[in-house]
């Protein structure tokens, strides 16, 4: 049960680049999200999806697009790559809109340095 | 704009001691509140969750505190260990929030042995 799994591990982009970010779980999950980290900042929502064909917005979705063709992937673009896009990257997965007091099941992260 | 206060940034405790974080959210809607605790290279991970009916919840050596009418909660880790270095974060969330989960600044804790 590999549960949620993310690739890259690391990535360095020069500014302007453009690149996806992969997620995908195995536990039949209908909410995921997309959150980054920053020192002192916590972990901000970027994107989520209550499940496939809905995404909506987040605290800090510029720069970024969302698409959900099906249950288990939900991937994250960085359409032209900032500095400021400089972060650890998590997606992460729970049962659906109902369940929001439910656990979120995090991935390892994408650490992503644009230079 | 940050709905979830957490204090303190960092922390740092012997071995048998009592580690304490707090936490201070301004949504009254709010009617969930997990603890994540996060490893070097890990994602965050559930520890811990409360529900504001209750004023406490412990689990192990750790216990959730709540205070509604203050609009805080705080992490008590009892005889903390090496292993329980880390970095915490509290969250909170509600239905009527969309189901999205709203997370504190994150505490690094250090427990000395």
């Amino acid at each position: 049960n590999a549960g949620v799994t993310q690739t890259p591990k690391f990535q360095v982009l020069k500014t302007g680049q453009s690149m996806t970010l992969q997620c995908a779980q195995d536990m039949n999950h209908e909410y995921m999200s997309w959150y980054r980290q920053d020192p002192g900042m916590g972990l901000r929502l970027i994107h989520y999806s209550v499940g496939a064909g809905i995404t909506d917005q987040g605290e800090v979705p510029n720069g970024y697009n969302v698409s959900r063709s099906t249950t288990e992937d939900f991937p994250l673009r960085l359409l032209s790559a900032a500095p400021s896009q400089t972060s650890v990257y998590f997606c992460a997965s729970r049962r659906g809109l109902s369940s929001y007091n439910s656990p979120l099941h995090f991935g390892n992260g994408t650490r992503l340095t644009v230079t | 704009q940050q709905q979830v206060k957490q204090s303190p940034q960092s922390l740092i405790v012997q071995k048998g001691g009592i580690s304490i974080i707090n936490c201070a959210y301004e949504n009254t809607a709010f009617d969930y509140f997990p603890w994540y605790q996060q490893f070097p290279g890990k994602g965050p991970a559930l520890l811990i969750a409360i529900r504001p009916d209750v004023s406490e919840k412990k689990e192990g050596r750790f216990t959730i505190s709540f205070n509604k009418s203050a609009k805080q909660f705080s992490l008590h880790i009892m005889d903390s260990q090496p292993g329980d270095s880390a970095t915490y974060f509290c969250a909170a969330s509600s239905m009527t929030s969309g189901s999205r989960l709203t997370f504190g600044e994150g505490t690094q804790l250090t427990v000395n042995p």
